[in-house]
């Protein structure tokens, strides 16, 4: 299993652009999330699934959209790319089987605005 | 909203001694407590976790406390080595959703 993937690892814009960053993984899991992190703040939600077709949104949505239309991607697309977007992204899923619940992140991809 | 916090944001200890970080959360829901490292330029990955049913975990040297009526929980590294230099997350999530609500990171330093 290659667990999580993220593509690119590191991408330039200029404000204004769009993109879509890319996260799929090969482990059946039902939930998928992104995530940014910043220096000094941690990880914070961006948006999340639990299945096929359900997408909502998490802490810090704005600029951001989703879509899950298969198990195993789950696409990120920022619409309109602002300095403020600058930062670290990452994608996890996870599932439960008994209760028991476990995350895996992806490797990430450092995104710079200009 | 609910939030997470932790404490404190850079710890320095001598190799061999102990370290302790600590995680407060607002959610009385909140039921999962995993702790993750993160090493420099890696993605987070989890080390330990706990759920409300239970007080204490061990794995080797981690070991991970829960104080459900402080809402309070904590990492302890035991006989802490180099290789633990990283950056530790505690996150909580209440099993009714699928939100994780991370804390702000501990960088913790073994000195050699």
């Amino acid at each position: 299993n290659a667990g999580v993937t993220q593509t690119p690892k590191f991408q330039v814009l200029k404000t204004g652009q769009s993109m879509t960053l890319q996260c799929a993984q090969d482990m059946n899991h039902e939930y998928m999330s992104w995530y940014r992190q910043d220096p000094g703040m941690g990880l914070r939600l961006i948006h999340y699934s639990v299945g096929a077709g359900i997408t909502d949104q998490g802490e810090v949505p704005n600029g951001y959209n989703v879509s899950r239309s298969t198990t195993e991607d789950f696409p990120l697309r920022l619409l309109s790319a602002a300095p403020s977007q600058t930062s670290v992204y990452f994608c996890a899923s996870s599932f439960r089987v008994g209760g028991q619940e476990t995350q895996y992140f992806g490797p990430g991809t450092r995104l710079l605005v200009l | 909203g609910e939030n997470v916090e932790q404490h404190p944001s850079t710890l320095s200890v001598q190799e061999g001694d102990s370290a302790v970080i600590k995680c407060t959360y607002s959610d009385s829901a909140s039921n999962y407590f995993p702790w993750y490292k993160q090493e420099l330029g890696k993605r987070p990955q989890l080390i330990i976790d706990i759920r409300s049913n239970v007080g204490e975990k061990k794995d080797q040297r981690i070991a991970v406390t829960l104080n459900k009526t402080a809402k309070h929980f904590s990492l302890h590294i035991t006989e802490t080595q180099p290789e633990d230099s990283a950056v530790y997350f505690c996150a909580a999530k209440n099993s009714g959703t699928y939100k994780y609500i991370f804390g702000t990171g501990t960088r913790l330093k073994v000195l050699a």
